[in-house]
C-alpha cells in the first residue's frame, strides 16, 4: 500500500495569513493526488484533484502543486470559513490511501 | 447535481452484520464514467477506503486486504443504490461510514461525491 504522510499535523494561523500544508507519498504517484476539506461533523469535500486542478466551486486561494512523491496545498489568504481539516489522498492505485490530516486552527 | 443518501442502523452488535445503503440520484450506479465507494473513519484509522463497485460492460468488485474476508459491496440496479455488508463486526469497526463516487471521466479520480456519513456503533 501506498503511504501518505502529511505535515505539519495541526497548526495555528490567522484570518488572511499564507498557510502551506505538505504532503508526502512512499512511492511515486504522479500526479494522482487530491485534497479534501473537512468541517467537524461532515463529509470530506474535494478541493483539488491531479494535484493541482481546482474542484468546481471551491475558491481560487487554494492552490496544489507537485508531483511524483511531494504535494503541497496552499491557502493564499485563510478566510473563517477555513478553518477545518485537510486530508491528502493518492488515487494512483489501490487500496486508495490518505494522509493522516492536519487541523487549520485560529490563532 | 449528484446526491448520496445512506441509511442503515446505527448500532450493530458484535458478531453481527452491519448493513448500508446509498441511494444515487443524479447519476446512475451502473455508469460507465464512475465507481461507487465505501469509506470510514475513526480516531484510530483515520479515513480507510474499504472497496468499491462498478460497472465496465459487466460488474466489478474491489476491496482492502483488511476486511476483504469479510466485506460485500453490492449494486442495485433496480433501485439505483448500491450497498455494504460487513460481517462479524468487533468493536474495531466503529467508525463513521460514508458512501462516495469516484469521478472517472477526468481520469484522476477523485472522491468527488460523498453521503452525509453515518455513525455505525458496535457494542452489544
Amino acid at each position: 500500500d501506498i503511504q501518505m504522510t502529511q505535515s505539519p499535523s495541526s497548526l495555528s494561523a490567522s484570518v488572511g495569513d499564507r498557510v502551506t500544508i505538505t504532503c508526502r507519498a512512499s512511492q511515486s504517484i504522479s500526479s494522482y493526488l487530491n485534497w479534501y476539506q473537512q468541517k467537524p461533523g461532515k463529509a470530506p469535500q474535494l478541493l483539488i484533484y491531479a494535484a493541482s486542478s481546482l474542484q468546481s466551486g471551491v475558491p481560487s486561494r487554494f492552490s496544489g502543486s507537485g508531483s511524483g512523491t511531494d504535494f503541497t496545498l496552499t491557502i493564499s489568504s485563510l478566510q473563517p470559513e477555513d478553518f477545518a481539516t485537510y486530508y491528502c489522498q493518492q488515487s494512483y492505485s489501490s487500496p486508495r490511501t490518505f494522509g493522516q490530516g492536519t487541523k487549520v486552527e485560529i490563532k | 447535481q449528484v446526491q448520496l443518501q445512506q441509511s442503515g442502523p446505527g448500532l450493530v452488535k458484535p458478531s453481527l452484520t452491519l448493513s448500508l445503503t446509498c441511494a444515487i440520484s443524479g447519476d446512475s450506479v451502473s455508469s460507465n464514467s464512475a465507481a461507487w465507494s465505501w469509506i470510514r473513519q475513526s480516531p484510530s484509522r483515520g479515513l480507510e477506503w474499504l472497496g468499491r463497485t462498478y460497472y465496465k460492460s459487466k460488474w466489478y468488485n474491489d476491496y482492502a486486504v483488511s476486511v476483504k474476508s469479510r466485506i460485500t459491496i453490492k449494486p442495485d440496479t433496480s433501485k439505483n443504490q448500491f450497498s455494504l455488508q460487513l460481517n462479524s463486526v468487533t468493536p474495531e469497526d466503529t467508525a463513521v461510514y460514508y458512501c462516495a463516487r469516484v469521478d472517472w471521466s477526468s481520469g484522476w479520480q477523485p472522491f468527488d461525491y460523498w453521503g452525509q456519513g453515518t455513525l455505525v456503533t458496535v457494542s452489544s
